[in-house]
């Protein structure tokens, strides 16, 4: 079984639209966080979740930490084409341990 | 800005032959990780390094992989016989230690085609 379940694994939206991504983990999280990955390109950081309710923001994307339901959900507000890509939650699910588990990803296309 | 750095960008081989990736970390950093993706697929930990050996390896990682850092910059995947399954795009971290531990840079990737 997946150790980080992502929903939906694809979203299409409209530009201007807000949507949610959501990442369950199925173990203890010890740090989740977010990447965004284009088509063939490497994965960028976006943002680092530690503590239980935990929220950050960096421009136009929030993300927040349920660590007692293990989920965290980032939101895009107002999306525009340049969110399109692959967004990625990883997790560090061992304590003290530096190793990154991915979840399968959620494909986001934003028609303009 | 600093950035890890891969090369080949793109690798095309004989099944059975040898293959390394190379890549050059953030120079500061202290862990470094290999990761693969087949395409359409997800991203899939292979191995992480620290202080000059290997600290956690997935099952994917088998005897025909190795990794190196030979001269204190680059930081190496060598396939040792390739199969087809090996296809895949490879990704290069670094990270700056162990209270950053997620906070992953990633390269742009070395796509391996075993024909």
């Amino acid at each position: 079984s997946q150790e980080l379940e992502q929903s939906p694994q694809s979203l299409i939206v409209q530009e201007g639209k807000n949507l949610t991504i959501n990442c369950t983990s199925s173990k203890t999280l010890y740090g989740l966080y977010w990447y965004k990955q284009k088509y063939g390109e490497g994965l960028i950081f976006l943002m680092m979740l530690q503590k239980g309710g935990e929220e950050k923001s960096h421009e136009k994307i929030t993300a927040k930490l349920d660590e007692k339901k293990q989920q965290s959900s980032l939101h895009i507000t107002a999306s525009q084409p340049s969110h399109a890509g692959i967004y990625l939650c990883g997790a560090v699910l061992l304590y003290n341990n530096n190793d990154m588990r991915f979840g399968a990803g959620t494909r986001l296309t934003v028609k303009p | 800005e600093p950035e890890v750095t891969q090369t080949p960008s793109h690798q095309v081989t004989q099944m059975g032959q040898e293959v390394i990736l190379r890549c050059v970390p953030i120079s500061n950093h202290l862990y470094f990780y290999w990761y693969r993706q087949i395409l359409g697929q997800k991203v899939e930990f292979l191995v992480s390094f620290y202080n000059n050996e290997i600290s956690e390896k997935s099952e994917i990682f088998d005897d025909q992989f190795s990794v190196e850092r030979p001269d204190g910059s680059n930081f190496t995947l060598k396939i040792r016989s390739t199969k087809l399954e090996d296809s895949a795009m490879y990704f290069c971290a670094s990270s700056g230690g162990l209270k950053r531990a997620g906070e992953l840079f990633f390269g742009e990737g070395s796509r391996l085609t075993v024909l």
